[in-house]
Parts: structure tokens; sequence; C-alpha cells
């Protein structure tokens, strides 16, 4: 099991900025990275899956980037709207996956 | 296609009694893991299947067994619940089988565990 950090745990964003985030986890025996979007009393939804240094993800407003020599990985959110509060999960996996606590956005209108 | 159920949705549970979670899926994925979700802990894994025959322990076993009935069907067996056992439960699947690192996982929709 990899030890993976996310922060911060929670932010607060006025509707229309832009934030990021980011996810550490160990460099050595990297496969992969996944991010997920899990709305409360949901179930968690996959957002990208990222296997390469360097790989840059993108889904609407939301992107990520991925920076396996040094461990971390960041999730973008430009322009944030109500509807992108919600907690994000980072996770590393070989074939089971090592999930950080997430980070809880909160969009204020 | 209802992808992966989970049943019940909810359960409340007195200290020692038992009871079977249950997860189907309709995606004919290979893999099957159970995690739980703990406040400020994130989800931690419990057991996984990689594929139809095979089981394996996760990070919290502890208190837990598993059946994988079929390609289908993943079951998560508390034997004498105990209130630490209190969590959301939740079932996730995976096309591949083992290894397949680039594959997203897609959950159920959870089970809402209490123990008195």
């Amino acid at each position: 099991i990899l030890n993976v950090e996310q922060s911060p745990q929670s932010l607060h964003v006025q509707e229309g900025d832009s934030t990021n985030f980011t996810c550490s986890f160990p460099s050595s025996n990297f496969y992969a990275l996944h991010w997920y979007r899990w709305e409360t009393a949901k179930s968690p939804e996959a957002l990208f899956v990222m296997t390469l240094n360097g790989d840059e993800k993108k889904k609407g407003r939301i992107s990520a980037t991925l920076n396996t020599k040094e461990g971390y990985s960041y999730l973008y959110i430009k322009g944030s709207q109500p509807e992108d509060s919600a907690t994000y999960l980072c996770a590393v996996n070989d074939y089971k996956l090592s999930f950080g606590a997430g980070t809880t956005v909160t969009v204020r209108a | 296609n209802a992808g992966v159920t989970q049943t019940p949705k909810f359960q409340v549970l007195k200290t020692g009694q038992s009871m079977t979670l249950q997860c189907a899926q309709d995606m004919n994925h290979n893999s099957m893991y159970w995690y739980r979700q703990d406040p400020g802990m994130g989800l931690r894994l419990i057991y996984y299947s990689a594929s139809e025959g095979t089981t394996d322990k996760g990070e919290v076993p502890n208190g837990y067994n598993v059946s994988r009935l079929n390609k289908r069907e993943f079951s998560l067996r508390l034997e004498s619940a105990a209130p630490s056992q209190t969590s959301v439960y939740f079932c996730a699947t995976k096309p591949s089988a083992g290894t397949g690192f680039g594959d997203e996982q897609f959950f159920g929709p959870g089970t809402r565990l209490t123990v008195l």
C-alpha cells in the first residue's frame, strides 16, 4: 500500500475563480495515477488515468498534470462553477489502488 | 445496464451479529474490489478479486471475508460485527484482470453500515 497525500484537505473558491490542488506519491514503483470526482451521496467517478511522466489530461474546465520523477500530480479547475463542488480523490496503483484522503472543493456562488 | 449494484443500501447491526454485503456487476469486468470509507481517511482496500476464482487481502482485511461467487458477484461478509466496522462500504470493478493499471475503476452506490 502506497502513501498518497493530498493537499489541501479542503478549499473554498469563489464562482469564476480558478484553483488547483496537489497529489503526492512515492515516485518509485509507479504505474498509474487516477483522479476521481466524488459528489456527496454519490459514487466516485473517474476523471483521468495517467501513466506517463509529463502526461496532461483535460475534460472541460478540469485538467491534470503528472510528474512521476518527483512524485506529484496537479488538478486544475478553471473558472469554477457551483457544480464543481465535490471531493477530488487521487489514487496510485499497480492493480490495486492506494487512495489519498481527498481535497474537498466548495464553490461559492 | 445497471453497472455496479450493492445491497443493502443501509444496515444497522448489533455488536456480534453477522451479515453479508452483496455486489453485482453487469459490465463483464474481471476485477472486483471492496473498500471502506471513513472520515478523513479516504478509501481503504479491504479485499479484491483480480479475476474470477481468486481473492486477495488488501490494506484492512481483518474481520472480513469475501467470496467471488462468479464473474458478476463479489460478496463481503462480516462474521462478528464490531463498532469499528461502522463505515461506508463501496464495491468497485475494473475491466481487466490483475494488472491493467491504466483501467479506471467503476464504483457502486455504497452501503452505509452502523454497528451499535
